[in-house]
């Protein structure tokens, strides 16, 4: 299977714990995106890479949460000290810099539920 | 401010007769346009898409059209199956933003009743 994969798929957390998810996107894609959706939202920018370098973030990436994508490659999303506002699903996507620039692949999600 | 809007919560449509999602927006920045398809405890897949430059654009049974006088787009899929069932979103990009960041709609529920 050669689309984005997102591990883990579900994550429960008591607040105030630290999470990290991760996000291996399609190979050849050099962009990525973290996006969070709430029930009943599309989904909403948080931020964004071309190769490993973080090109923006949303105002809503608090200072809790960061991001990585060491050598370009995969991604991981790490949100500290969890809140019940947290609660969300995390989707992860790639493309291309090429051809169709604008379509964005995406992954299952990450489903947080922080108690 | 909600710049990508879908007015439609939900939407019910008979197996075999056409369907039909609105999407409106009010950046007259944004330059390409896309659908995707969303089923339960899955990311979303992309669908069909449509360049401002166009005022429609086909792919099998799903057709998108833009009027962007109005700021309005329109999915249409003939005939409507029962595994069109699912949250259908639209989304907005603007070619001058490097990132090609999405800007959401809040998604329709398609029912395709058999």
């Amino acid at each position: 299977d050669t689309g984005v994969s997102q591990d883990p798929r579900h994550k429960i957390t008591k607040r105030g714990q630290n999470v990290t998810f991760r996000c291996d996107p399609i190979s050849e894609h050099n962009r990525l995106y973290w996006y969070r959706q709430t029930l009943g939202q599309g989904p909403e920018f948080l931020t964004y890479f071309q190769n490993e370098a973080q090109l923006e973030k949303s105002r809503l990436l608090s200072d809790r949460f960061s991001a990585e994508r060491p050598k370009g490659s995969f991604s991981t999303l790490e949100i500290q000290r969890t809140e019940q506002g947290d609660s969300a699903m995390y989707l992860c996507a790639s493309s291309s810099t090429s051809g169709r620039r604008h379509e964005q692949f995406f992954g299952p999600g990450t489903r947080l539920t922080v108690l | 401010d909600q710049q990508v809007k879908q007015n439609s919560p939900s939407l019910s449509v008979q197996e075999g007769r056409i369907s039909i999602l609105n999407c409106d927006y009010t950046n007259s920045m944004f330059d390409y346009f896309l659908w995707y398809k969303k089923y339960p405890a899955e990311g979303p897949t992309f669908l069909i898409s449509i360049s401002s430059i166009k005022d429609k654009n086909e792919d099998g049974r799903f057709t998108v059209f833009l009027n962007k006088s109005a700021k309005h787009l329109s999915l249409h899929i003939v005939p409507s199956q029962p595994g069109d069932s699912a949250v259908y979103f639209c989304a907005a990009s603007k070619t001058r933003d490097s990132n090609y960041q999405l800007i959401w709609g809040a998604g329709t529920k398609l029912i395709i009743k058999p």
